[in-house]
């Protein structure tokens, strides 16, 4: 069965840092998401991961692939107050997707 | 284009009563997913389903749940006489899986809040 543990699940940061959040899965898959969620809103898409040694960045967002540790790593850099929101990995298995649990992500000035 | 629709935003029920929620998908996509996320947890896969068929439905309760996506209008999940565990948001995702691409991702809409008193 896949499993997709995310860590750590609850973040608080101040501007400026840097932190990276680390989704591990338990089962072979070359593809994963990670997703963002403001509170009572759905999920945005943030970056799709499609090889071994995938890299994406999108603003202070970076994230990365490794399939053989079957770890993907979202990378924040110098963090502001409006990257707080829950942040979620999944990967995708045989046509279904998996979830990690969300770090809940709190930007502090 | 617009993005992948659900209705109601918010449903409140009383127990041993039904629920319906209805999920619209993008344009041009045939590939609907629906997701459970119970409080302070991820979000859970529950069924996903084609046109006029279930392709996967691993994570559907063996009760009181059915779903379906017709031919013509939106997927519906549907749960009979909920109970209060039912309680919980429920996310629908389309996608447009076109043979050959690995690119297609899930676009997710913005969920139905489903209360049971």
């Amino acid at each position: 069965e896949l499993k997709v543990e995310q860590n750590p699940l609850f973040l608080s940061m101040q501007e400026g840092k840097n932190y990276t959040i680390y989704c591990n899965y338990s089962t072979t898959s070359d593809r994963l998401y990670w997703y963002r969620q403001d509170p009572g809103k759905s999920l945005e898409s943030l970056f799709v991961l499609l090889s071994n040694g995938a890299v994406k960045q999108e603003g202070r967002l970076m994230a990365s692939l490794d399939t053989k540790a079957r770890l993907s790593t979202l990378h924040i850099t110098a963090a502001v107050h409006d990257l707080s929101a829950t942040y979620f990995c999944a990967v995708d298995l045989n046509n279904d997707m998996r979830f990690g649990a969300g770090t809940r992500l709190t930007v502090k000035p | 284009n617009a993005g992948v629709m659900q209705n109601p935003r918010h449903l409140v029920r009383r127990r041993g009563q039904e629920a319906r929620l209805r999920c619209s998908p993008m344009k041009g996509h045939s590939h609907v997913y629906w997701y459970r996320q119970l409080p302070e947890e991820g979000l859970k896969f529950m069924v996903y389903l084609q046109k006029e068929n279930i392709i996967d439905e691993s994570g559907m309760p063996k009760e009181r749940f059915s779903a379906e996506f017709p031919k013509e209008g939106p997927s519906i999940l549907r749960i009979q006489q909920v109970v209060r565990g039912d309680s919980a948001a429920y996310f629908c995702a389309s996608s447009p899986r076109s043979s050959g691409v690995s690119t297609d991702t899930q676009y997710f809409g913005p969920g139905t809040r489903l209360t049971v008193l």
